[in-house]
């Protein structure tokens, strides 16, 4: 699967929105764009993903760059348990097999009160 | 129900030891896996399970055993493990078995501590 570069960390304040960025400027038409979070002492959590178009669910928003090679994950309203580390993964969709997701080191989200 | 649940949430064993870890969804999901992750990094794959059979091993060492019983129970036996080997251990599933667009829930981890 192809690269992705996310900033480290973040600041965010809460009830604000957050915009994480995503750079996967290697990205082949085949790579879905793909978002994780992962919260303190838990395991990660699937928050969205998207091929092509902008997606929205009742967690987050996704855009996506109109030559792909870069995405943003939103969150519309940040609250304190926003708080976590956000993974962007690629994962591509003509393999044949169950296949792993492939972490980055993430972005630490921290939310301000 | 989309819930993934590991046992036990903590572990702590001496490296003569031998002891399971134990995984279990009922979303009929046909693809289980392993990751590994230490502190302050991300999760890393152990193992992959499609249809109940082993697909992927990331070049695991041999003290690290998976093992699935069926298509709801994913079990991994450790034995004469190293201090190194202390970690987080996610299990997570996922219902499709190919393509990209697959989502895996994961399990909140069991801890393991190796003395």
């Amino acid at each position: 699967d192809a690269k992705t570069t996310q900033p480290n960390s973040m600041e965010s304040n809460e009830e604000e929105p957050v915009h994480l960025p995503c750079n996967h400027s290697t990205i082949s038409g085949t790579d879905y764009i793909h978002w994780y979070r992962q919260l303190p002492s838990q395991g990660p959590e699937y928050v969205i993903h998207g091929l092509t178009s902008n997606v929205n669910n009742r967690m987050a928003s996704l855009a996506i760059a109109e030559d792909r090679k870069s995405s943003t994950l939103i969150l519309h309203r940040a609250t304190l348990r926003d708080a976590a580390v956000y993974y962007c993964i690629l994962r591509d969709k003509s393999s044949g097999s169950a296949r792993q997701l492939t972490f980055g080191s993430g972005t630490q989200l921290t939310v301000l009160p | 129900d989309t819930e993934v649940t590991q046992t036990p949430k903590h572990l702590v064993m001496g490296m003569t030891n031998k002891k399971s870890l134990k995984c279990e969804q009922h979303m009929g999901h046909r693809a289980m896996y392993w990751y590994k992750q230490k502190a302050k990094k991300p999760p890393e794959l152990m193992f992959v399970y499609s249809y109940e059979k082993l697909s992927i091993n990331e070049s695991v060492p041999s003290r690290f055993s998976p093992e699935c019983p069926n298509s709801s129970l994913l079990n991994l036996h450790l034995h004469a493990l190293q201090p190194e080997d202390s970690a987080l251990y996610l299990c997570a599933s996922s219902s499709r078995t190919s393509g990209g667009s697959d989502t895996q829930y994961f399990g909140p981890g069991t801890r393991l501590t190796v003395l």
